[in-house]
């Protein structure tokens, strides 16, 4: 497709359990963004890949969240022993043929976790 | 640490007025500022686009101003619509990312009634 595409959209998970969230990026773009968005607030910056690598991973809330690129297109967030903080819609964006900090982030619509 | 401030938290219109939402910023060493529109469930849509070198920028019904060194932007929306009611947020890029990482507002939910 030509946008950003996240899956699932929606999912429920028990406290303790882990969690995988799939992002496709625009195809091509280098630089691709999570962003975590509570409820009634801005998204909140996790972690950044410019192609395979991941350059800042300075906002990840703890050591259960993990990110991965591993061929430089599809990224994965994967949340362990989920809790119910962990509650949120999880925002991937993509931008930048060749990377860089003045072009638009497109993003995707999101996955909504909800962590009974 | 950059803070983004948006007021008001939420504004309601009636239809065919112009309207002016706010976005400050604490760290005026920016690289550009964007408005996006977030309609529920749904993920953002940029709006426009302004770099720091930039005063304004246009997009049809919508103006963006920045004043880089008193840490401020507005989003001028003329002739509102009620397909104008979402969610509008700012974000800025901070220099000293080489990145592009956005730092958010928490937004301004628009209604417009007919």
């Amino acid at each position: 497709g030509a946008g950003v595409s996240q899956s699932p959209r929606y999912k429920v998970a028990k406290r303790g359990q882990d969690v995988a969230l799939r992002c496709d990026p625009i195809s091509g773009h280098v630089s691709l963004f999570w962003y975590q968005q509570a409820l009634g607030q801005g998204p909140e910056f996790l972690t950044y890949f410019q192609n395979e690598a991941q350059l800042d991973k300075s906002g990840l809330p703890s050591d259960r969240f993990f990110a991965e690129r591993p061929e430089g297109s599809v990224s994965t967030l994967k949340i362990q022993r989920t809790q119910q903080e962990d509650s949120a819609v999880y925002l991937c964006a993509s931008s930048g043929i060749r990377g860089g900090f003045n072009q638009p982030q497109h993003f995707g619509d999101g996955t909504r976790l909800s962590i009974l | 640490k950059q803070e983004v401030t948006q007021i008001p938290a939420a504004l309601s219109v009636p239809e065919g007025e112009n309207l002016v939402l706010n976005c400050s910023f604490t760290d005026s060493a920016i690289y550009n500022l964007q408005w996006f529109r977030q309609d529920p469930g749904k993920g953002l849509t940029s709006l426009l686009l302004i770099q720091s070198s930039q005063r304004e920028q246009t997009s049809g019904r919508l103006n963006a101003s920045l004043d880089k060194s008193s840490g401020r932007s507005t989003l001028y929306i003329a002739a509102s619509q009620p397909g104008d009611s979402a969610t509008y947020l700012c974000a800025v890029t901070s220099r000293g990312t080489s990145y592009g990482k956005l730092t958010f507002g928490q937004g301004t939910i628009l209604t417009v009634h007919p």
